[in-house]
């Protein structure tokens, strides 16, 4: 699987849009982006994915650039409750079927 | 109803103990996995089975033995437990994927301290 690049923390006021970036630029054909969370020590909780395509759902956004070689998670309008661990996550599986966790960006929304 | 369910929720054990964890999921999933959280936050995968079948196995010591009585089940059971072996563990399951259009869901984690 691909591996990403995340930047390790970021800071977004709340009711604004948090955009978190990745880098995975060795991305291939039949790899999907995924995007998981993790608030606190909580299990990893599953956001949102895509191959080519923008993607949107009740969550976040997902951004694609034409290349496949990076993306952007958007959180349109981050809460105190979006404070997470956010990771990026290139995966193909139809050879094996694991997630591979890199270290993610650490999301503080602060009031 | 919760979707994975992973049982105690809190381990405490001296070294050298034998103890298991229990992972049960409701969705109808056909693969279920373990990870391990260690204190530097780094999740990694340690088994996949599908269908009560292993498919992987990421170099873990044989200490730790997972067991799969049905699809719906899966039991991790460590031996001899050592310092190291303290962490979060976190049971997830997903539907196993002949392509990649599906997502995981993790359940609460175990935490296992080591004393």
């Amino acid at each position: 699987d691909a591996k990403t690049t995340q930047p390790p923390s970021m800071d977004c006021a709340e009711g604004r849009a948090a955009n978190l970036p990745c880098n995975h630029s060795t991305i291939s054909g039949n790899e999907y982006v995924y995007w998981y969370r993790q608030i606190h020590s909580q299990g990893p909780q599953y956001i949102i994915h895509g191959l080519k395509n923008n993607e949107t759902n009740e969550m976040a956004s997902l951004i694609i650039t034409e290349d496949r070689k990076s993306s952007t998670l958007i959180l349109p309008h981050a809460t105190l409750r979006d404070t997470a661990v956010y990771y990026c996550i290139v995966r193909v599986s139809y050879n094996t079927d694991k997630l591979i966790f890199g270290t993610g960006t650490r999301l503080q929304v602060f009031p | 109803d919760t979707a994975v369910s992973q049982t105690p929720k809190y381990l405490v054990t001296q070294m050298g103990n034998d103890k298991s964890i229990k992972c049960e999921q409701n969705l109808g999933h056909d693969t279920m996995y373990w990870y391990k959280q260690d204190s530097k936050k780094f999740l990694k995968i340690m088994f996949s089975y599908n269908n009560k079948e292993l498919i992987i196995n990421e170099t873990v010591p044989n200490r730790f033995s997972p067991k799969s009585p049905d699809k719906a089940h899966l039991n991790l059971h460590i031996n001899s437990l050592e310092l190291g072996d303290s962490a979060v563990y976190f049971c997830a399951s997903s539907q196993l994927l002949v392509n990649s259009n599906t997502e995981a869901f993790f359940g609460q984690g175990t935490r296992l301290t080591v004393v």
